[in-house]
């Protein structure tokens, strides 16, 4: 079974600085895919990043980017230019990516980020 | 373009009771799955439905059990009711089960076991 760790139960950060989450993973498959999600109090979970295992590059999505290191299995979000509407729980994510697993996603247990004015 | 909806928003009950969660996917979608949120936790994976038919389960007990109707939208059933689950209960839609579709989230149920 796979496992995902988030070492950081909460982090803080400046207004327009950049912050980092880290998030680590176990696995014994070779492919697969890892998400970064966004729970603000609103509750709805949203998605901010995705990477797939067989790609080298690693993802950016505007003011989001991560570092993806697969034989260390380390998957972390950094977040440049701070905005305060980016305070909210971040969780990282796990799905295989082979088809008889179907799409479920194994979550860590989350980081709270806090954006201070 | 509705996302994916769940109702109802907020559920207080007590031990021993049952409870039904409801979901409607999103627009194109046909798969369903639920997700348990314990509070200060991530999410933990209950079943997934697909054509009706439960097709994927997580390490949930019977007293879970799900429905999923002919126009994609699901029911999660809870028996007997103990105060551990207590939780936000998250739907999430996705068009096939296959690993590179995204899954849609809706804003959740949050159940209250007193």
């Amino acid at each position: 079974a796979q496992t995902v760790t988030q070492s950081q139960p909460e982090m803080s950060v400046q207004e327009a600085e950049t912050v980092t989450l880290s998030c680590t993973y176990d696995t014994s498959e070779s492919d697969y895919y890892l998400f970064w999600y966004k729970q603000p109090p609103s509750r709805q979970m949203i998605l901010v990043i995705r990477q797939e295992a067989y790609k080298q590059q690693n993802a950016t999505e505007n003011r989001f980017s991560v570092n993806f290191q697969k034989a260390a299995k380390s998957f972390s979000l950094k977040i440049s230019d701070s905005q305060l509407g980016d305070a909210a729980m971040y969780f990282c994510a796990y799905r295989s990516a082979y088809n008889n697993a179907g799409n479920m996603l194994t979550f860590g247990g989350g980081t709270r980020l806090m954006v201070k004015p | 373009d509705a996302g994916v909806t769940q109702s109802p928003t907020h559920l207080i009950k007590t031990r021993g009771q049952q409870v039904t969660l409801r979901c409607s996917p999103k627009s194109g979608h046909d798969t369903v799955s639920w997700y348990q949120q314990a509070l200060g936790q991530g999410p933990q994976f209950i079943f997934q439905y697909y054509e009706e038919e439960e097709r994927q389960r997580g390490n949930f007990p019977d007293r879970f059990s799900g429905h999923q109707f002919p126009n994609y939208s699901s029911e999660l059933n809870v028996n007997a009711l103990l105060l551990g689950d207590s939780a936000l209960y998250l739907c999430a839609s996705s068009r096939g089960r296959t690993p590179n579709q995204p899954q849609h989230f809706g804003d959740g149920t949050r159940l209250s076991i007193l």
